[in-house]
């Protein structure tokens, strides 16, 4: 089975940075990801990490440490538009006829105040 | 084309009612998701085909039948349908078999069902 565990609320202000900390414990790991929700809409994908350190892309940057089972997302230069939810997810273990499946988290909900 | 699309995008009906859920692809990828999600909950996965195989049934209640009719189709059949079944249903895909498995998602169904 797989336990993550996020924040369930989070308010930064407009120009801030702001780190998101999921944290998990899984019986096969392939990937962690990250994506955000904004209310309504379907999930897009944030990053992408399988191997320990830093990912980063633009305003996002992902971190992982697989030996701890930890992850955070930072944002910086908050916007507006980066009030959403965002969902920490991992990557369970193949079967033998493939398919590799996302398990979510309860998703970060955060909140962007000028 | 890197779109995922799912019609309708709503759907209201009775639970004596017979309904279908459609998903379309065109990225080529050969694995498909049906994730279903509540209100401020995280998606909870019900669904995996690969290779229009199922691979994953996450124990989902027989009045879901799932249906993969060809690499790029994906329908969820719905009959006899709860209350409690009214959610957002999300439909997926990704590559399967390369290393950055990110899921793509559809906008979503969101279901009532009265």
């Amino acid at each position: 089975g797989q336990n993550i565990d996020q924040p369930t609320e989070m308010t930064a202000t407009e120009g801030a940075i702001v780190q998101i900390n999921c944290t998990y414990q899984t019986s096969g790991f392939n990937g962690l990801f990250w994506y955000q929700q904004h209310a309504g809409e379907a999930p897009t994908f944030l990053s992408y990490n399988v191997l320990d350190g830093l990912e980063e892309k633009g305003r996002f940057s992902s971190f992982l440490s697989r030996s701890k089972g930890y992850s955070y997302l930072l944002l910086k230069e908050l916007q507006m538009k980066d009030s959403a939810s965002y969902l920490c997810a991992v990557r369970g273990p193949s079967n033998s006829n493939s398919g590799y499946a996302l398990n979510f988290g309860k998703g970060t909900s955060l909140l962007v105040t000028p | 084309d890197t779109e995922v699309t799912q019609t309708p995008k709503h759907l209201v009906m009775g639970m004596t009612n017979k309904k279908s859920l459609k998903c379309e692809q065109h990225m080529g990828h050969r694995a498909m998701y049906w994730y279903k999600q509540k209100a401020k909950k995280p998606p909870e996965l019900m669904f995996v085909y690969s290779y229009e195989k199922l691979s994953i049934n996450e124990s989902v209640p027989s009045r879901f039948s799932p249906e993969c009719p060809n690499s790029s189709l994906l329908n969820l059949h719905l009959h006899a349908l709860q209350p409690e079944d009214s959610a957002l249903y999300l439909c997926a895909s990704s590559q399967e078999g390369t290393g950055d498995e990110k899921l793509f998602f559809g906008s979503g169904t969101q279901l009532s069902v009265l």
